[in-house]
């Protein structure tokens, strides 16, 4: 059983902040990693995407990858109120197309 | 990036009824997948809909009870069957668009949702 592990939460952080949200997974051969934000009673919505070690930056974003670890994480820096959702990490499963899904962790920016 | 609807958006249906969702996106995609999301809960992929053969099904669900089609490459159906209470839901349907990002990354977006509710 391929598994997806995070931190449920809620990790609070003050505005202006550097939120870091954290993912381990199981499947030692995973390529793809994915996360996505979610606001409550919308569906979820994807934000980044990282295939190599190292870091990827987008913006406010950045997402950090080491596969030796089995460890994927995201930080938002200069957290705003707006971001405050809960961020699914998921993971492409080794041979084939599918993601699996942790449960999420729950981010609340307070102004 | 591809605009994905969902018909309904939401339902209220009885037990033992069935209920049709549809997927529709405004351009080709390569995958086209069902998701559930129980309240509270993350999401469990449901099935792959394959074009123009049958869906592939994760562990626990069958195809009697969640039949799909996908005729085309934008549009795919998936039936909720003799529904019970425990079915109350989110249903997902997400794409990987064509071309993508390149090299098959797989990227999934998804549509709006349908939240059913089973009385």
């Amino acid at each position: 059983q391929k598994e997806v592990e995070q931190n449920s939460g809620p990790l609070s952080v003050p505005e202006g902040a550097i939120a870091s949200l954290n993912c381990t997974y199981s499947d030692r051969g995973s390529q793809s990693f994915f996360w996505y934000r979610q606001y409550s009673g919308k569906s979820p919505e994807l934000i980044m995407f990282i295939y190599s070690n190292g870091d990827k930056e987008d913006g406010r974003f950045t997402a950090q990858l080491n596969k030796a670890s089995q460890y994927v994480s995201l930080l938002i820096r200069d957290s705003q109120p707006s971001d405050s959702a809960t961020y699914l990490c998921a993971v492409k499963n080794s041979g084939y197309s599918t993601l699996t899904f942790g449960k999420g962790t729950m981010l609340l920016v307070s102004p | 990036s591809a605009v994905i609807s969902q018909k309904p958006s939401r339902d209220i249906c009885q037990r033992g009824t069935s209920l049709t969702i549809q997927c529709q996106v405004d351009s080709q995609v390569t995958m086209m997948f069902w998701y559930r999301q129980q309240p509270g809960q993350s999401l469990t992929l449901i099935a792959t809909a394959n074009q123009g053969s049958e869906a592939t099904y994760e562990s626990g669900f069958v195809i009697d009870k969640f039949p799909i089609s996908r005729p085309n490459l934008t549009f795919s159906t998936l039936t909720v069957s003799n529904m019970s209470p425990e079915d109350s839901s989110i249903y997902l349907c997400s794409v990987v668009p064509l071309g993508g990002t390149g090299g098959g990354n797989y990227e999934q977006y998804f549509g709006p949702g349908t939240r059913l509710t089973v009385t």
